[in-house]
């Protein structure tokens, strides 16, 4: 069964508003979740990484601002897309790992958001 | 040149055939390999991990990793429609994060 959860699977949202998606872990505690970004027929881009109690780090190219991440406890990440535009809609996955000693990945449903 | 080099296919195979599908990669760090299956729409979905060079088999399907030619394979037997996805090879070193290929596209015909 899955042992990471993501909501909502899919949203629509108008431009300029704000959504938020939740990723759980859960039958275990992760202190770090990522968050990835996949368009259509491409591979996952790695968006930022979360970590709870600390600042998330995003990687190159990846506005912190428009992409808020929290990760308030060891089994939830937030990402918030902030003030979304068009161009934003797209596929948005988390992962975790579950065994920091072999570091295998888990990921998400993920969700699709679509801005008109 | 990518980390991580990956056919995208599209690969189309009929149902029952041997379905091989490779990744090679420059990094000679990477420790650790993973296969990912992802259904149209849906998240990726581990399927085999693999840990340095060898064989892993798990059902249907055999994981090889061989370091020495920077080189790993997925082997799918007896091939079904539900095996239909997109599949992507994935590694890393240590902690640090994990590199994805670009992901092979797979139908298999009945």
């Amino acid at each position: 069964g899955a042992v990471v959860s993501q909501h909502p699977s899919r949203v629509i949202c108008k431009s300029g508003t704000s959504v938020k998606i939740e990723c759980r872990s859960l039958d275990f505690q992760a202190t770090t979740m990522f968050w990835y970004r996949q368009f259509p027929k491409q591979s996952l881009m790695l968006m930022a990484t979360s970590n709870e109690g600390s600042k998330a780090t995003y990687e190159q190219g990846v506005e912190k601002d428009k992409f808020l991440i929290n990760h308030a406890s060891l089994t939830l990440s937030t990402l918030t897309v902030t003030s979304a535009h068009p161009e934003d809609s797209s596929f948005y996955i988390c992962s975790a790992i579950r065994d920091t000693n072999t570091g295998e990945l888990f990921f998400g449903e993920g969700s699709r958001l679509t801005v008109l | 040149q990518k980390e991580v080099e990956q056919d995208p296919g599209p690969l189309s195979v009929p149902e029952g055939a041997i379905v091989s599908l490779n990744c090679t990669y420059s990094n000679s760090a990477f420790q650790y390999f993973m296969w990912y299956r992802q259904y149209s729409r849906k998240g990726p979905e581990l399927l085999m991990y693999t840990y340095s060079s060898g064989n892993k088999e798990d059902g249907r399907f055999t994981a090889q990793v061989d370091k020495s030619s920077k080189y790993i394979s997925l082997f799918i037997r007896d091939s079904q429609p539900s095996d239909s996805a997109t599949y992507l090879c994935a590694m890393k070193k240590g902690a640090q994060k994990l590199v994805f290929g670009q992901g092979t596209r797979l139908t298999i015909n009945p």
